[in-house]
């Protein structure tokens, strides 16, 4: 069975520092990953996604992650942190096709002036 | 693009009623839509899968009887917690997956229950 693992459960960073969120996962096959974002009271919206290529993804608000094989790991970077990325973020692991995802504990994320 | 929808977005019931939400993808035909719950400072749990025309899917450990889902078109499921009780107030959220782009799920903004 897939899982995820997000080692922080909790973060905080300064207003314009970099940002990288941990994300492990353990699957048997190539997975399909992906990153969340979820403000207070509010459902997901889908920050970037890999399923395969190119292992560095780019995604939206200045949002890229890494894809390493041989770590098993997808970690989430930002280069230059805002107060509104203030929020919790989730990790998740499919395996494709209609099948269903399994997502991280999540880390919420504090962003300091 | 890929607009899901939910509604009610927030609702405070009586123990013993039942109380339905509705999940819409707005701009695309979504073959299969996912139920999550989600409990404070946790993650989102799939309680069930939903395709259209079809029986859902439901995990382990949920009850069907009381998590009723329905997903009559390609654009709407419905999720009914019959008999709500205190404990089922919950956050539930909605995703969908778009017709030709099975790997993703776009999800809903959520519905907060309250069950007294």
């Amino acid at each position: 069975a897939q899982s995820v693992t997000q080692p922080d459960i909790h973060i905080t960073v300064s207003e314009g520092a970099s940002l990288e969120l941990r994300c492990n996962y353990s699957y048997g096959a190539t997975p399909y990953l992906f990153w969340y974002v979820q403000s207070p009271g509010q459902g997901l919206q889908l920050l970037l996604k890999y399923f395969s290529g190119d292992t560095l993804v780019q995604g939206i608000k200045g949002f890229e992650a890494e894809f390493k094989r041989s770590q098993s790991s997808f970690n989430l970077r930002k280069p230059s942190v805002h107060w509104s990325d203030a929020a919790e973020y989730f990790c998740a692991v499919g395996a494709g096709g209609y099948q269903k995802v399994t997502f991280g504990i999540g880390t919420k994320l504090q962003v300091i002036p | 693009g890929a607009v899901v929808s939910q509604h009610p977005s927030w609702v405070i019931c009586k123990s013993g009623t039942s109380v339905k939400i509705e999940c819409r993808s707005l701009d695309f035909q979504a073959t299969t839509m996912f139920w999550y719950r989600q409990f404070p400072k946790q993650s989102l749990m799939l309680m069930a899968t939903s395709n259209e025309g079809s029986k859902a899917t439901y995990e382990q450990g949920v009850e069907k009887d009381k998590f009723l889902i329905n997903h009559a078109s390609l654009t709407l499921s419905t999720l009914t917690v019959t008999s709500a009780h205190p404990e089922d107030s919950s956050f539930y959220i909605c995703s969908a997956t778009p017709q030709g782009y099975q790997e993703t799920q776009y999800f809903g903004p959520g519905t907060r229950l309250l069950v007294l």
